[in-house]
């Protein structure tokens, strides 16, 4: 079965600029999270989709908004970017129901803000 | 909201040694502690976890204890090789989807 994947893996933005990465959970994943980690704030949640709503939501400012489909995918966008958000943004899918599950991440999508 | 600290930040043993990381939480509420490594480059993997209806589990050189009363939980390596070397995410969850991470230990094996 193939693991969650995230596109693109790398990305060069500048200030004020926005940005959409993308997230494919594992097959029959319905749960799509992502977190941001950077060296200094380390793993942080930024939200969770579930069956195509927004289940839950960290402590980010509005800049930052997702989506997903109705195939599960998932999709992150920043808004007028700062040069903070630069920071490696990893989802991770699992099947979302009955209570806590395992969570699969992504690689990742290493964003520099310039 | 949850909160989770980790400790050490930094660990170093020599192969063969034992590694103890710690983790301590705040909401009483959360019933799902998962431990994740990940190597340089790469994405997180879980390596074990534990519901807050049991107090250990173990998976041949890794084991997880956790004590809901003092709300820590634990993990343990023994044997270890140079190949465990690799950041060590310890978090909580209430829900299952919402993951609040610790900082991190950079755990160093020396041959």
């Amino acid at each position: 079965k193939a693991g969650v994947t995230q596109t693109p893996r790398y990305l060069i933005k500048t200030r004020g600029q926005q940005v959409t990465l993308s997230c494919s959970p594992i097959s029959g994943h319905r749960s799509v999270s992502w977190y941001q980690q950077t060296p200094g704030q380390g793993l942080q949640f930024l939200f969770e989709y579930f069956s195509e709503t927004q289940r839950n939501k960290g402590n980010f400012p509005g800049r930052f908004s997702g989506r997903q489909f109705s195939n599960s995918r998932s999709e992150m966008n920043v808004s007028t970017l700062e040069l903070g958000d630069s920071a490696l943004y990893l989802c991770a899918s699992s099947w979302g129901t009955s209570g806590v599950g395992e969570q699969f991440f992504g690689p990742g999508t290493r964003l520099t803000v310039l | 909201g949850e909160n989770v600290e980790q400790h050490p930040s930094t660990l170093s043993v020599q192969e063969g040694d034992s590694a103890v990381i710690k983790c301590t939480y705040s909401d009483s509420a959360s019933n799902y502690f998962p431990w994740y490594k990940q190597e340089l480059g790469k994405r997180p993997q879980l390596i074990i976890d534990i519901r807050s209806n049991v107090g250990e589990k173990k998976d041949q050189r890794i084991a997880v204890t956790l004590n809901k009363t003092a709300k820590h939980f634990s993990l343990h390596i023994t044997e270890t090789q140079p190949e465990d070397s690799a950041v060590y995410f310890c978090a909580a969850s209430t829900s299952g989807s919402r993951l609040t991470f610790g900082e991190g230990t950079q755990l160093t094996v020396n041959p």
